[in-house]
């Protein structure tokens, strides 16, 4: 166990719809990454978050956005949903200080299923 | 483009042996090299990256980084079947805001 939550571990949508990941880092950890895991995609980063603020941004659409609340907890929040955006999410978090990751530990990840 | 190659793609090697797997990289900005192992579920971290030819040990895993000749390789010595997963490259690199690009992993099957 990694200490790092993510919910809900399963979600299954329509196309057009908008869901909301959620992910708790370890404790003490301020940054926060998030990833898509497709089969076609490999692993790919989508955003980074440090203490509440946008640190890093890989290749994430419009359409998706995130955020780091003040208790460090971070929302992915995917909107106008599309078949192709079926994926597993990952979450992970790191300690020390600073955008660059160092020890990152991940989450189980939620698989969406866009239906 | 900034991008990422691993190689092999995949490799299947008996208990015992080692292997060395390949990461070679172009991007603009290097700011540090990272190894994962995926197995059937999240990623582990393996190992972070950022100064040449100085090589990070962990058990019968070991890695070292060639900054001149932009690529880093990952040895795994007497080989285990509970060494059979994806190990993944990535590279951080970037300005201000930076960015994490990966490879498309190497499959390391070790058969018992």
């Amino acid at each position: 166990d990694s200490g790092v939550t993510q919910t809900p571990k399963h979600l299954i949508t329509a196309t057009g719809q908008r869901v909301t990941l959620r992910c708790s880092p370890r404790s003490g950890d301020l940054s926060v990454y998030w990833y898509q895991q497709s089969l076609d995609q490999g692993l790919q980063f989508l955003i980074q978050y440090y203490n509440g603020e946008e640190r890093a941004k890989g290749n994430i659409l419009e359409r998706f956005s995130a955020q780091q609340f003040p208790d460090l907890h971070s929302e992915l929040n995917l909107s106008s949903l599309e078949l192709g955006d079926s994926a597993l999410y990952f979450c992970a978090s790191s300690g020390g200080l600073g955008a660059v990751p160092n020890e990152q530990f991940f989450g189980p990840g939620t698989r969406l299923t866009v239906l | 483009e900034d991008k990422v190659v691993q190689s092999p793609l995949s490799l299947v090697v008996h208990e015992g042996d080692t292997v060395t797997l390949n990461c070679s990289y172009e991007v603009t900005n290097f700011r540090s090299l990272l190894w994962y192992k995926q197995e059937k579920k999240a990623p582990t971290f393996l190992f972070m990256l950022t100064s040449s030819g100085i090589e990070k040990k962990s058990g019968r895993l070991s890695s070292i980084l060639d900054k001149k000749e932009l690529f880093s390789i990952l040895n795994i010595t007497a080989t285990q079947t509970g060494d059979s997963a994806i190990y993944l490259c990535a590279v951080w690199h970037g300005g201000s805001q930076g960015n994490l690009i990966f490879g498309k992993g190497t499959k390391l099957s070790v058969k018992p």
